[in-house]
């Protein structure tokens, strides 16, 4: 069990460009979530999967942010047209089936800069 | 989402203990109290939750008040890898964890 991956771990674009992220959960780990964050700042909630299925958005997820887990395995996280704003570190996150409650393992982050 | 307030930042000497508190006067009674602890240029890492009674795993303990409107995380003996902003959360049958600003626990050597 290597944890929970994501890819790039550093990410650096233009503003305007479309990036995207990528999370390798745990494997098994049916639930998986992004949250991003800002210098100085606690984790924010963006989005949760369970298998597939997206189940809860925040209003942070402006109609920019796009996730998908297709096959209930990875996720991935795009941002169209980037802005100064942003510029944060994305965190994702996963836990086990069967337990409410249960732990989440979160993954080293990607960190994107908006240039 | 209930919130939970923490003190900005605490100082502890190594190897002494250190007691983190949190402030949750606004929990429900099915709320779990979760801590996570941030090292730098890490993500968060899980050290331990709990519903009503105390809890203690290898990391640290985790002392709820009886009305549950707070709670103290114990670390026994303080080690400089322990220094991190530690995450009190509340969290209902969900993984939407609302993370608030945190403590930020400097430990000297």
């Amino acid at each position: 069990d290597t944890g929970v991956s994501q890819d790039p771990r550093h990410k650096i674009t233009k503003r305007g460009q479309n990036v995207t992220f990528r999370c390798d959960p745990i494997s098994e780990h049916n639930r998986l979530y992004w949250y991003r964050q800002t210098l100085g700042q606690g984790p924010e909630f963006l989005t949760y999967f369970q298998n597939e299925a997206q189940l809860e958005k925040s209003r942070l997820l402006s109609d920019r942010f796009s996730a998908e887990r297709p096959k209930g395995s990875f996720s991935t996280l795009e941002i169209q047209r980037t802005e100064q704003g942003d510029s944060a570190m994305y965190l994702c996150a996963s836990s086990p089936p069967g337990r409410i409650n249960t732990e989440a393992f979160f993954g080293q982050g990607t960190r994107l800069t908006v240039v | 989402d209930a919130k939970t307030t923490q003190p900005n930042s605490m100082e502890s000497n190594e190897e002494e203990p250190v007691h983190l508190p949190c402030n949750h006067s606004t929990i429900s009674g099915t709320d779990y109290i979760h801590w996570y602890r941030q090292l730098p240029s890490q993500g968060p890492e899980y050290v331990i939750h709990g519903l009503t009674s105390n809890v203690n795993n290898r990391m640290a303990s985790l002392a709820i008040a009886e009305d549950r409107k707070s709670s103290t995380l114990i670390l026994h003996r303080a080690t400089l890898r322990d220094a991190a902003v530690y995450y009190c959360i509340l969290s209902n049958y969900g993984q939407n964890f609302v993370f608030g600003p945190g403590t930020r626990l400097s430990v000297l050597p």
